[in-house]
């Protein structure tokens, strides 16, 4: 199966900030990436597609790209209502896997 | 409005069993694959099954033989048989749908989930 790494575990950041988070495959998934966003006691909120595309309603301040093994999902300006877990996961199986996420906390 | 709304989990003792509900309204059924996705209590997100609009079915390895997924498309009704229930297996379970007709491991609408705990 297909392991993904997610970089870093969590950060802090201040409202405005630009933030990066890193995902990376075990192996070349192409562009079949998708990213996840999770609040505490919520189901989770589908973002990007495909690597980079996307899902309609997403706020333009979310971005991605990455293609093969290393992605890459970038919130340019850091919103209080950001805060949250993030998750990638390949969609090359099945199975399908996520990365172990990461915490996004405002400073 | 796409909607879905899992029932069914409870306590079970280990060795239990169990079966989770997921009705969905507000898009063509048939039309999706559906998924069933588990959140472990503090723990990240793990896929555990798929079943595509017309029927075929898909689990992790760690369900595989235990864990049965069904759909009845003229109820838009989806269903996860839990056997053989293990400790581990207790998480939230969460109905997923699947983005685009025909397509597979993409997640774009989520119920609310409901709570499976394995403990004797």
């Amino acid at each position: 199966d297909i392991q993904m790494t997610q970089s870093p575990s969590s950060l802090s950041a201040s409202v405005g900030d630009r933030v990066t988070i890193t995902c990376r495959a075990s192996q070349d998934i192409n562009v079949w990436l998708n990213w996840y966003q999770q609040k505490p006691g919520r189901a989770p909120n589908f973002l990007i597609y495909a690597a980079s595309r996307l899902q309609s309603g997403v706020p333009s301040r979310f971005s991605a790209s990455g293609s093969g093994t290393d992605f890459t999902l970038t919130i340019s300006s850091l919103q209080p209502e950001d805060s949250a877990t993030y998750y990638c996961q390949e969609t090359y199986g099945p199975p399908y896997t996520f990365g172990q996420g990461t915490k996004v906390e405002i400073k | 409005e796409v909607e879905l709304l899992e029932s069914g989990g409870e306590y079970v003792p280990p060795g239990g069993s169990l079966r989770l509900s997921c009705a969905a309204s507000g898009f063509t059924f048939s039309d999706y694959a559906m998924n069933w996705v588990r959140q472990a209590p503090g723990k990240g997100l793990e896929w555990v099954s798929a079943v595509s609009g017309g029927g075929t079915t898909y689990y992790a390895d760690s369900v595989k033989g235990r864990f049965t997924i069904s759909r009845d498309n003229s109820k838009n009704t989806l269903h996860l048989q839990l056997n053989s229930l293990r400790s581990e297996d207790t998480a939230v379970y969460y109905c997923a749908k699947e983005r685009a007709v025909g397509g597979l491991g993409s997640f774009d609408h989520w119920g609310q989930g409901t709570l499976v705990t394995v403990s004797s």
